[in-house]
This record gives structure tokens, C-alpha cells and sequence, in this order.
């Protein structure tokens, strides 16, 4: 159980245009998903919280009207990197919480590669 | 703020132990342990709820020491299968679920 999946695994696209990326928990249902950017052979760095129903909380830093969330069910939220650039290019990954509470388990998606050219 | 995990590398032959640590600035209320292999995403190995929790899973343990705000995850008889990078993700008290992770460490398991 408590499996994650994003789409697309990878994507290559111009300078200037928009990338959307989903995030879908399969066997439960997150209230609550993240969104993680990860850079080669650094740490995940937390991008925002995405709520069902609610505006994403965006941490500090990070343009939220570049990186555009949706949590439009409790099985998915997307991502929208607009404009993109190449300095945008990074690994993308996604998580869900199985419940509400501190301490839950949070698991991860198999992420998105996005390349900018 | 980003926790601290000690050592950066470290390097092992199949069946030694190693000890990673994850040290916080701030008060904890759980510490989450994922390994990561290269393009790969991060895989849930165990979480520690405050209290001075210990856990184990299979020859793999971690221990949280809330007031110290340090957390150890513990490796026995290393297998090849266990190289790639741990991170620490500290979880503060507010609730919010949301995960700070150290810079994380890298194991190399040699034959």
C-alpha cells in the first residue's frame, strides 16, 4: 500500500514554456501532498504544502506564481513550473501523507527529471 | 532550519556496521529516515516519534533522543544493497507535517 506516482517520469521542453506535472496517491487518500526540488547531489528542498481544497502554503524563496499547485482531489495534485527556464531543470518529487496527524509516514513518488533547454 | 547528518561519506566493507547521525537547532517532535539510490526517489525507511523512541528493522535501527534533538540511524552487517544516500527529515512541532531534510550521507557497501 501507500503507493505514489507522478507523470511524467521525465520531460525536455523550450525555455519560456509551461510544464505540468502530476502527483496521484493510488491506494489512499492524501490531504496533504509536498512538493520537493532536488538539485544533483544535494537534498530534497521543500517547495510547498498542498492541501486539498485550500491554497498551497509556499516555503521562502520559492516564486508562487511560477510554481503554480493545484490539489484539485484527494488523489492529486499538479505542478506547473510557467515559463520555465533553464535554471529550472532539476528533479522533481512529490509526496503524500497517509493521514493528518504529526509523525505520519510521508512517501515518496518516483519524481520527474525536467530538463529546460 | 536544515538539520545536520555526520558523517558527509562513509565508506564500508559488506558486513561492517555504521552509524549515522542527524542533529537539530530545533525542537523535534519526529525524525524520518529515507535512503535514496542514484535516480532514484527517497524510500521510507522509518520514522521516530519524540519520547526517546527506538526502532528496529531488520539490521536496520534508529533511536531519537528528543531532548538532545539528535536522532542516529544505525546500520549492522552492512549488505551491498544498502549503499546510497540517507537523509534525516526533522519534522518541528507545529504539526504542519512538513519535512526539513539534513544534506544527507552517502554509503558505499564493498565487496
Amino acid at each position: 500500500g501507500a503507493v505514489v506516482s507522478q507523470h511524467p517520469s521525465w520531460v525536455i521542453c523550450k525555455s519560456g514554456t509551461s510544464v505540468k506535472i502530476e502527483c496521484r496517491s493510488l491506494d489512499f487518500q492524501a490531504t496533504t501532498m509536498f512538493w520537493y526540488r532536488q538539485f544533483p547531489k544535494q537534498s530534497l528542498m521543500l517547495m510547498a504544502t498542498s492541501n486539498e481544497g485550500s491554497k498551497a502554503t509556499y516555503e521562502q524563496g520559492v516564486e508562487k506564481d511560477k510554481f503554480l499547485i493545484n490539489h484539485a482531489s484527494l488523489t492529486l495534485s499538479t505542478l506547473t513550473v510557467t515559463s520555465a527556464h533553464p535554471e529550472d531543470s532539476s528533479f522533481y518529487i512529490c509526496s503524500a501523507r497517509t493521514g493528518t496527524l504529526a509523525g505520519e509516514t510521508q512517501y515518496f513518488g518516483p519524481g520527474t527529471r525536467l530538463l529546460v533547454l | 532550519q536544515q538539520p545536520v547528518q555526520s558523517p558527509q561519506a562513509v565508506i564500508l566493507r559488506e558486513g561492517e556496521d555504521a552509524v549515522i547521525n542527524c542533529s537539530s537547532s530545533k525542537a523535534l517532535y519526529s525524525v524520518h529516515w529515507y535512503r535514496q539510490k542514484h535516480g532514484e526517489a527517497p524510500v521510507f525507511l522509518m520514522i521516530l516519534l519524540k519520547g526517546g523512541e527506538q526502532k528496529g528493522h531488520d539490521k536496520i535501527s534508529a533511536s531519537f533522543n528528543e531532548k538532545k534533538q539528535q536522532s542516529s540511524l544505525y546500520l549492522t552487517a552492512s549488505q551491498l544493497s544498502y549503499s546510497g544516500t540517507y537523509f534525516c527529515g526533522t519534522e518541528g512541532s507545529s504539526n504542519t507535517g512538513k519535512l526539513i531534510f539534513g544534506q544527507g550521507t552517502t554509503l558505499q557497501v564493498k565487496p
